[in-house]
């Protein structure tokens, strides 16, 4: 199994200010279609989780210009720029590689 | 708009079954693999199973395998869950989540989640 870890897993953030979260892998997560199966969820509180960022870098419909994802092979970054309030919830990273897909431990992210 | 509403949780006893269902509207369901993740109280998320478009590959969790079945009747766009011998270590948020991607293309991102149906199992 691939395993996900994420760092830091608590993120007080001043709005206004970035942050950032970073997701490795056990293995890497490119495929051979070029693709690399790294997704970033956040589940904001009492809702379920929401897409982000799939294929590392790929913005979801709908989801702010200051969220962005980076990374390649087995280490990965989501960035968010001039956090907001309504950016507080836990982020997860997820492989969508392969069966069983795993997620990261979660990061919470908070306003100071 | 994508909609994925799931029912049938509740309070059942260890070892005894349950059966969750997942109504989808909005998208072909039958072009698009499904699966099911879960949130055990104040914990993370977990993928439980999948089940690809028309049905013919089914994948599961180690922690399942053997007593959850993943099945769809494409028929009704629904999505179902037969979960068997039930543990406490079961006790979870069960969401219903679609993929991203259509047909057999490769990859298992999810792109909408149900609103989840709690699953407690306790004596």
């Amino acid at each position: 199994d691939i395993v996900m870890t994420q760092s830091p897993l608590s993120l007080p953030v001043t709005p206004g200010e970035s942050a950032s979260i970073s997701c490795r892998s056990s293995q890497s997560l490119l495929y051979s279609n070029g693709n690399t199966y790294l997704d970033w969820y956040l589940q904001k509180p009492g809702q379920s989780p929401q897409l982000l960022i799939y294929l590392a870098s790929n913005r979801a419909s709908g989801v702010p210009d200051r969220f962005s994802g980076s990374g390649s092979g087995t280490d990965f970054t989501l960035k968010i720029s001039r956090v907001e309030a309504e950016d507080v919830g836990v982020y997860y990273c997820m492989q969508a590689l392969q069966t069983p897909i795993t997620f990261g431990q979660g990061t919470r992210l908070e306003i100071k | 708009q994508v909609q994925l509403v799931e029912s049938g949780g509740g309070v059942v006893q260890p070892g005894t079954s349950l059966r969750l269902s997942c109504a989808a509207s909005g998208f072909t369901f039958n072009t698009y693999g499904v699966q099911w993740v879960r949130q055990a109280p104040g914990k993370g998320l977990e993928w439980v199973a999948f089940i690809s478009f028309q049905g013919s590959n089914q994948y599961y969790a180690d922690s399942v395998k053997g007593r959850f079945s993943i099945s769809r009747d494409d028929s009704k766009n629904t999505l179902y869950l037969q979960m068997n011998s039930l543990r406490a270590e079961d006790t979870a948020v069960y969401y219903c989540a679609k993929l991203r991607h259509s047909y057999d293309s490769s990859g298992f991102t999810i792109d909408y989640w149900g609103q989840g149906s709690p699953v407690t199992v306790s004596s």
